[in-house]
Parts: C-alpha cells; structure tokens; sequence
C-alpha cells in the first residue's frame, strides 16, 4: 500500500531554514508528481507547490517563490521541501501528498511535519 | 490564481440531518473539485473527486455534485463520526482549497 513518512518535528529560530522529508513507498515514486501543503494552528490548508520527482521539475506557489526549494533523491524515493528565512508565521503543519494523476486527485498524505518557529 | 470560497464556515446540526455544503471557484474549473474530511491532528482524507466520484471504502452517505463554478457536498443521515472539517480543493490548475467549513453536531 501507499505510504508517505515525514520526518520529525522542528524547532526553528526566526531566519533558519527547514527540510523536511517525505519517504514515499508502495508506488513507483517517479511516476507521480508529489505535492506539499501547510496548515497553520487553527487554520485552513495552503498548497505551497509540486515536483515532478521524474524530471525534477518544479512550481511554487506565488507566496513561497524565492523562499521555498523542492528537491527529491529518486534513489530512496524520498522527497524534501527547504523553506527558508523562517518568521513565526511559518509554524505550522506541513504535509507531502501524493498526486493521483490524471482524473484522480490523489488519496494519499504524509502524517504531518509540525514546524515551530520560535525565538 | 484560482480562489476556492466555501459556506458557510461552520454549522451545527443533529444525528440524522442532511448537510449540505456549498464550494465555489473564482473561474471555471470543469469537474476537477475534491472534497475532503479532516479531524483535529490527522491529515485531511480524501472524499470525493471529479465532483461527483465517492473515494473508495468512504460511506454512501457522502456525496457531491456541481460542475464549472458552483459545487455541493452533501452528507445524508449525518452521524457523530462526521464531526470534521471539511474542504473543497480545486485541482484543475496547481492546487488551492476552501477555507473549511466546521460541521458540529448539537
């Protein structure tokens, strides 16, 4: 079966960067674009971007452009989301999620990565 | 970019109710409207796709419709494991979501 497994929680400083890992498994990982989405405390779901893990190819929201880096290691089928010049209302949830493809939006997330960004 | 507006924003219902809840996008987006649940600390679970496609093992008692603009989640026969919030997301181009509306039940 699908699984997508983040890494662990991160306590940042206003300024550091994050990268955060997304472990995908059960599928062919080049085969299917990997998205990141980020929920604040209490708030609703903002898509930040996508990577093309075949091609490594990617596209970012707006708000994140210049600040965000999407990579991808297709030797371990891991995927990472760098988020840098953190501030405080970076903290939030961030997940990975699996693209369906084609009419499919895709079922599968990542549990979840809660990034605090804390002075 | 293509904005996702739900209402309303949270609702308060009984065992038993049918619920409706409405999605629209700021242009077109044909079908390509995704409709998910999602409980304190899980990550969202996907419901429905194209609209109108019920996700596979999620009961009958979910069900969307709309197409273009204008989009519907129906939960009939509401229960106490439908306490959730639950977003629209557009995937038509990139990928945005509904602020969420908050299902409660009295």
């Amino acid at each position: 079966q699908v699984q997508l497994i983040q890494s662990g929680a991160e306590v940042k400083k206003p300024g550091a960067s994050v990268k955060v890992s997304c472990k995908a498994s059960g599928y062919s990982f080049i085969g299917f674009y990997m998205h990141w989405v980020r929920q604040a405390p209490g708030q609703g779901l903002e898509w930040m971007g996508w990577i093309n893990p075949k091609t490594g190819d990617t596209d970012y929201a707006q708000k994140f452009q210049g600040r965000v880096n999407m990579t991808r290691d297709t030797s371990i089928s891991t995927a990472y989301m760098e988020l840098t010049s953190l501030h405080s209302d970076d903290t939030a949830v961030y997940y990975c999620a699996k693209d369906g493809g084609g009419d499919y939006v895709g079922g599968n997330w990542g549990q979840g990565t809660l990034v605090t960004v804390s002075s | 970019d293509i904005q996702m507006t739900q209402s309303p924003s949270a609702l308060s219902a009984s065992v038993g109710d049918r619920v409706t809840i409405t999605c629209r996008a700021s242009q077109s987006i044909s079908s390509w409207l995704a409709w998910y649940q999602q409980k304190p600390g899980k990550a969202p679970k996907l419901l429905i796709y194209k609209a109108s496609s019920l996700e596979s093992g999620v009961p009958s008692r979910f069900s969307g419709s709309g197409s273009g603009t204008e989009f519907t989640l129906t939960i009939n026969s509401l229960q106490p494991d439908d306490s959730a919030t639950y977003y629209c997301q557009q995937y038509s181009r990139y990928w945005a979501f509904g602020q969420g509306t908050r299902v409660e039940l009295k």
